[in-house]
């Protein structure tokens, strides 16, 4: 069964830094593009960015909100992503999802077929 | 803003049929790129329910099916049962000369009279 658990949220002040972990297991992790996505408070899912797998260069992609200032990488020996995010803002606050990505080079493009739960970060003084 | 349009609140008696409609643009669902949905119910993890426009993965129900026409996608949910009652989410890819994305809409709440 594929299971995803994100953790590392909290309580955090404006312009600091936190990182978040995805933990993945009941699937070969290293064969699949990771995802970072977010829900705010009363708002719709966002897309923050994803890292392809080692196969495809480990590369990372980034949305326009967040570029600059976040960073994904993986750790395929441990199954985790991890999103290092610095220079935070009140309007980071949000539930953070990780989602396993199917990247396909048709016009499909990505989907997220698993999500976590999610992990709650704060960003308040 | 949402990058693609989806109606605030849909709403249907359990058997019914309803549709979610999700409204792009010539530089996503209109440039040909697929449209894939989400069904999420609040402190649970977001479901997939359609993907490549028109396919289930295993386990999803046949009651929910997708279409894509020019720049717009819509889920249909038939049999309306009172599980069903969620968010539900379009997702697509956009591209355009100010760069690339993924792209969500705004999120339809489906209640079950």
């Amino acid at each position: 069964e594929v299971q995803l658990v994100e953790s590392g949220g909290g309580l955090v002040q404006p312009g600091r830094s936190l990182r978040l972990s995805c933990t993945a297991s009941g699937f070969t992790f290293g064969d699949y593009a990771m995802s970072w996505l977010r829900q705010a408070p009363g708002k719709g899912l966002e897309w923050v960015g994803f890292i392809r797998s080692k196969a495809y260069g480990g590369t990372t992609e980034y949305g326009p909100s967040v570029k600059g200032r976040f960073t994904i990488s993986r750790d395929d020996s441990k199954g985790i992503a991890y999103l290092q995010m610095n220079s935070l803002y009140a309007e980071d606050t949000a539930v953070y999802f990780c989602a396993r990505t199917i990247v396909v080079l048709t016009t499909i493009r990505y989907y997220f077929d698993y999500w976590g739960q999610g992990t709650l970060v704060t960003v308040s003084s | 803003q949402s990058v693609l349009t989806q109606p605030p609140s849909v709403s249907g008696a359990p058997g019914q049929r309803v549709t979610i409609s999700c409204t792009g643009s010539s530089s996503n669902i209109g440039a040909g790129y697929d449209v894939h949905w989400y069904q999420h119910l609040p402190k649970t993890a977001p479901k997939l329910l359609i993907y490549g426009s028109t396919n289930r993965p295993s386990g999803v129900p046949d009651r929910f099916s997708g279409s894509k026409s020019g720049t717009s996608a819509s889920l249909a949910i038939s049999g309306l049962q009172a599980e069903d009652e969620a968010d539900y989410y379009c997702q697509s890819y956009d591209s355009s000369l100010s760069g690339s994305e993924v792209v969500f809409g705004g999120g339809t709440k489906l209640t079950v009279l």
